[in-house]
């Protein structure tokens, strides 16, 4: 069982590149989700989506990104990054209802 | 504004003690509450949860009360083990967890001592 696929596992950007962050999960899952954790702190919601098609805004979204096209598919994208996205990334999935979110294993971003 | 919030940063017990990690919400609207382990390098991995129509639920050695009054939940491990060892995130969510939006707290590392 594959469950939530983030790739890469890390990279290092310079300052003004651009990428994006691959999220794929096999549980036919609804909602999906981007969350960034800095050192020593808590989970920030980026961006969610709770079906192919639609995406919200969470907590941090200024500077990303995101599309949900397929029900498996939630990349992130960078633009123009800058220090400040220096980060874990992680992406996660849920099927709805009383039932908990299942999380990748991060991407560890350094912009440089 | 922080709508999650665990105020202790980090807890230390002994193996065999409970193990007691608290959160705290503003929002009254959130009705589902969930708790998280997480390693280093790992991502979270869902413990428990806790609907706003219930006040307590247990499983295994993990209990969650709820306090929505006080909105306050609360997370006990007994006996706490040197395994569980880990830093622990409590998250919420509105309207049974149909919104999507899944808010976590600022986490509190726990250390079980052998």
């Amino acid at each position: 069982n594959a469950g939530v696929t983030q790739t890469p596992k890390f990279r290092i950007l310079k300052i003004g590149q651009s990428m994006t962050l691959q999220c794929t999960q096999d549980m036919n899952h609804n909602y999906m989700y981007w969350y960034r954790q800095d050192p020593g702190m808590g989970l920030k919601l980026i961006y969610y989506s709770v079906g192919a098609g639609i995406t919200d805004k969470g907590e941090v979204p200024n500077g990303y990104n995101v599309s949900r096209s397929t029900t498996e598919d939630f990349p992130l994208r960078l633009e123009l990054a800058a220090p400040s996205q220096t980060s874990v990334y992680f992406c996660a999935s849920r099927p709805g209802g009383d039932l908990g979110a299942f999380f990748g294993q991060g991407t560890r971003l350094t912009v440089v | 504004d922080q709508q999650v919030k665990q105020n202790s940063p980090s807890l230390s017990v002994q193996e065999g003690r409970i193990s007691i990690l608290n959160c705290d919400y503003t929002n009254s609207m959130f009705d589902y509450f969930l708790w998280y382990k997480k390693y280093p390098a790992e991502g979270p991995t869902f413990l428990i949860s806790i609907s706003s129509i219930k006040d307590k639920n247990e499983d295994g050695r993990f209990t969650v009360f709820l306090n929505k009054s006080a909105k306050h939940l609360s997370l006990h491990i007994v006996p706490s083990q040197p395994g569980d060892s880990a830093v622990y995130f409590c998250a919420a969510s509105g309207f049974s967890g149909n919104t999507g939006k899944l808010i976590f707290g600022q986490g509190t590392t726990l250390q079980v001592k052998p």
